[in-house]
């Protein structure tokens, strides 16, 4: 069945550095949508994507859809603590329904 | 943006029990809610897709006489988790899609089974 990985699975930065997360799904797809769930929390949406080679900027965020439209990425500039969570990628499923979401890459952020 | 609110925020329970989750959204129509599972460090897993006045989709795994699914109105879709067992602890997030096809998650549910 269709698949959403993502990379790397946890990534520990001091505050300052800079983090991305990569989003390969086994299928291609009509667009990407981000999250970030904090601790404790529940997703929140963060954009989508819709477009081959689209990119989008959010202040310290940059994300882009692949050319294929089979990848993503999310890219945050000089992270905060503030920027600690679990951010996942979803793409829609078969039948456009409902989202399949990505396996998660959780993120630690030390002052 | 849109609000969606789940009730109870967190439920304890003895085993064999049943423990009925509700998921509202607030500001807007929902045609279609979704429900998901959530275990610790894991992913958000896709039980069942809840389609008003239809019978809910439920994907491949999950048990339709376990997991009860009524969306009765446009604003209202619920889970009942039926003679519950410890397994079924985790964390029970729903979503509302809106007609921009956004969706937006209710704050979670989190079952303890003892």
């Amino acid at each position: 069945g269709q698949q959403v990985m993502q990379i790397p699975q946890y990534q520990h930065v001091q505050e300052g550095e800079d983090f991305t997360t990569y989003c390969n799904s086994s299928t291609t797809l009509s667009n990407i949508q981000w999250y970030k769930q904090r601790p404790g929390g529940h997703p929140v949406f963060l954009i989508q994507l819709v477009k081959s080679g689209e990119v989008k900027k959010q202040k310290r965020l940059t994300f882009q859809f692949g050319e294929a439209k089979k990848n993503s990425s999310l890219h945050i500039t000089a992270t905060q603590t503030t920027d600690v969570g679990t951010y996942f990628c979803a793409g829609p499923g078969i039948g456009f329904q409902k989202l399949v979401f990505g396996t998660g890459t959780r993120l630690l952020v030390s002052p | 943006g849109a609000v969606v609110s789940q009730h109870p925020s967190r439920v304890i329970c003895k085993s064999g029990t049943s423990v009925k989750i509700e998921c509202r959204s607030l500001d807007f129509q929902a045609t279609t809610m979704f429900w998901y599972r959530q275990f610790p460090k894991q992913s958000l897993m896709l039980m069942a897709t809840s389609n008003e006045g239809s019978k809910a989709t439920y994907e491949q795994g999950v048990e339709k006489d376990k997991f009860l699914i009524n969306h009765a109105s446009l604003t209202l879709s619920t889970l009942t988790v039926t003679s519950a067992h410890p397994e079924d602890s985790s964390f029970y997030i729903c979503s509302a899609r809106d007609l921009l096809n956004e969706q937006f998650f209710g704050p979670g549910t989190r079952l303890t089974v003892l």
